[in-house]
């Protein structure tokens, strides 16, 4: 059971948006900054976002974050086949001085 | 290139001992706060550890507390986890990354290795 709720899998038709929610508390979303992976299967885990709604250099606009109270959205615009991945996110928790993760949600390009 | 490359895992019995290792290229690992994260077969991501620069302030999560220690060392540019008592469910992939800071908190982790495979199983 993860500190973090996400939806198990999400699904879109190429060229639609797709929005990923992550479900926390004060401990963890509320008080602190949120991240989000992608990571295809084999690989290790790539950031697509941090503090929030920031985009490391190479990621495109297409992925944005963002936060409200304990809740935080991955939106994905524009998907293509190759989106198809799965996707964490992630933040401290202060209560349990611990970083936490949510369970992960796959997402299908239909 | 800016890169993370860990090693030291392998095939041990439950109960047993292992050292993972993780070396950065292409920065000064001694900069940055560090974490080690798995992910066992089929699973999702699972936080592990996190190491401030110092090597004084750390965390763990608190399915390995009394069996796992992170260090590092700076001058050798690399991160390490002692793993003891290892039981059947710690067996995973382990990544080592590099964390983002804002100030004082923690923001994500944006450099990872390719990880390393633990397999606990007589």
């Amino acid at each position: 059971q993860s500190v973090l709720t996400q939806p198990p899998s999400v699904s879109a038709a190429p060229g639609q948006k797709v929005t990923i929610s992550c479900s926390g508390s004060s401990s963890n979303i509320g008080n602190n900054y949120v991240s989000w992976y992608q990571q295809f299967p084999g690989t290790a885990p790539k950031l697509l976002i941090y503090e929030n709604n920031k985009r490391p250099s190479g990621i495109p606009d297409r992925f944005s974050g963002s936060k409200s109270g304990s809740s935080a959205t991955l939106a994905i615009t524009g998907l293509q086949t190759g989106d198809e991945a799965d996707y964490y996110c992630g933040t401290w928790d202060s209560s349990l001085s611990a970083w936490v993760f949510g369970g992960g949600t796959t997402l299908t390009v239909l | 290139e800016v890169q993370l490359e860990e090693s030291g895992g392998g095939l041990v019995q439950p109960g047993g001992s292992l050292r993972l290792s993780c070396v950065a290229f292409g920065f000064t690992s001694g900069d940055y706060w560090m974490s080690w994260v798995r992910q066992a077969p089929g699973k999702g991501l699972e936080w592990v550890a996190k190491i401030k620069q110092d090597g004084i302030e750390k965390y763990h999560v608190d399915s390995v507390k009394g069996r796992f220690t992170i260090s590092r060392d700076n001058a050798k540019n690399s991160l390490y986890l002692q793993m003891s008592s290892l039981r059947a469910e710690d067996t995973a992939v382990y990544f080592c990354a590099r964390d983002l800071t804002s100030f004082t908190s923690l923001t994500g982790m944006d450099v990872w290795g390719q990880g390393t495979t633990v397999t606990v199983s007589s």
